[in-house]
């Protein structure tokens, strides 16, 4: 099946610095790509969607100036953490849509950060 | 908006069969995944259905009902690695996935 990467899988940061995250989709190309996050016993939240080559739509509450996306090609979506603070740690989870039919949506392995 | 309503905990017996459902809004409606979440991991998928029916896949199946907006995942033969988290959401017409809170699943010896 397909895969999707991300990179790092764990991260610890100080408060103030900014983490980058990488999302791959190694098989297929994804003109769409997912961002989400996901505090402890809760379910996935949607931040953003990242369209290659455009601007991203970030959900409502969600601040685009500090969770930077840049999907600069059809294989990789980067979201950039900036000035982190404690409350951002969490689990962040990519999924990458196929664009051949029937458009399937494949996840990537998470990352945790945890702001110190 | 759009409400995805799923159980919050099920506790089921080893061996046995369990049936998680799932109701949802019928506007926008794409498609019905089904995924499973363990702890500190991400979800995996386990279905997807389009069409209304039960589709099979080995130990699991999942069924749709668009007219009712209703889809049930089904697991037979539990085993004790089943216990997780079991997600189902709703894809809407821009292929955007919305989430049920999801069905913790415990299952016992």
């Amino acid at each position: 099946g397909a895969v999707v990467s991300q990179h790092p899988s764990r991260v610890i940061c100080k408060s103030g610095t900014s983490v980058k995250i990488e999302c791959r989709s190694l098989d297929f190309q994804a003109t769409t790509m997912f961002w989400y996050r996901q505090f402890p016993k809760q379910s996935l939240m949607l931040m953003a969607t990242s369209n290659e080559g455009s601007k991203a739509t970030y959900e409502q509450g969600v601040e685009k100036d500090k969770f930077l996306i840049n999907h600069a090609s059809l294989t990789l979506s980067t979201l950039t953490v900036t000035s982190a603070h404690p409350e951002d740690s969490s689990f962040y989870i990519c999924s990458a849509r196929d664009q051949r039919e029937p458009y399937e949506q494949y996840f990537g392995p998470g990352t945790r950060l945890t702001v110190t | 908006g759009q409400n995805i309503d799923q159980p919050t905990e099920m506790t089921a017996t080893e061996g046995a069969i369990v049936q998680i459902n799932c109701t949802y809004q019928t506007s926008g409606f794409n498609g019905l995944f089904w995924y499973q979440q363990h702890a500190g991991e991400a979800p995996t998928f386990l279905s997807y259905n389009v069409l209304d029916g039960l589709e099979e896949k080995g130990r699991f199946s999942s069924f749709l009902s668009r007219s009712k907006g209703y889809s049930y995942l089904l697991l037979k033969e539990l085993q004790m690695k089943d216990s997780a988290s079991y997600l189902c959401a709703q894809e809407d017409s821009n292929y955007q996935l919305i989430w049920g809170a999801g069905t913790k699943l415990i299952i016992k010896p």
